[in-house]
């Protein structure tokens, strides 16, 4: 079975640090690396799609890498603002069309 | 464009009863797709339907079925009810092509004592 871990469980930051996390994952056997946030009380919202090795993704101060042969993508925050607080969720679209979520980062941005 | 939603938003059910809950798809979207997320917990893929047949299957029992109507709106049913079932259901709708991200719905809290 297809394990997808996070690290951070949690993070707490004060406003305007940048902050990264880890998605790891033991396979490169998959076709998309997914990343969501995930605010309380709201539904998950796609950030990224990541599918080759060496991806770098951007939008606005979030941006993510994917490192298939290593088994591994980062999410960075440059920046951090009250309005980031959310879960952070990576999910490996399988070849099985199932998508696998890791545990998710917490992240708690501190005014 | 109409977002993803479900009904209800709350659930309250007795252990052995059955549920059905309901997912709405997003406006064009032909992919539905179920998870399971318990507390402390990252979403669970339950399946998926695609056109109105089942797609892929995550490792949930039988009990847990599924259908997807011609206007790609779905239901999640769960029989014979068990206190671990107590969970947040997402559905999520996508278009059926590579890489495509999926949107989700509010999800529906389900209890059940």
């Amino acid at each position: 079975i297809l394990n997808v871990e996070q690290s951070p469980q949690s993070l707490h930051v004060q406003e305007g640090d940048s902050t990264n996390f880890t998605c790891s994952f033991p396979s490169s056997n998959f076709y998309a690396l997914h990343w969501y946030r995930w605010e309380t009380a709201k539904s998950p919202e796609a950030l990224f799609v990541m599918t080759l090795n060496g991806d770098e993704k951007k939008k606005g101060r979030i941006s993510a890498t994917l490192n298939t042969k290593e088994g591994y993508s980062y999410l960075y925050i440059k920046g951090s603002q009250p309005e980031d607080s959310a879960t952070y969720l990576c999910a490996l679209e399988t070849s099985y069309d199932k998508v696998i979520f890791g545990p998710g980062t917490s992240l708690s941005v501190i005014p | 464009e109409t977002g993803v939603t479900q009904s209800p938003t709350h659930l309250i059910k007795t252990r052995g009863q059955q549920v059905t809950l309901r997912c709405s798809s997003q406006s064009g979207h032909n992919t539905v797709s179920w998870y399971q997320q318990a507390l402390g917990q990252g979403p669970q893929f339950i399946f998926q339907y695609y056109r109105e047949e089942e797609n892929g299957r995550g490792n949930f029992p039988p009990r847990f079925s599924g259908l997807q109507f011609p206007n790609y709106s779905s239901e999640l049913n769960v029989n014979a009810l068990e206190l671990d079932d107590s969970a947040l259901y997402l559905c999520a709708s996508s278009l059926k092509v590579a890489f495509h991200e999926q949107y989700f719905g509010p999800g529906t809290r389900l209890t059940v004592t």
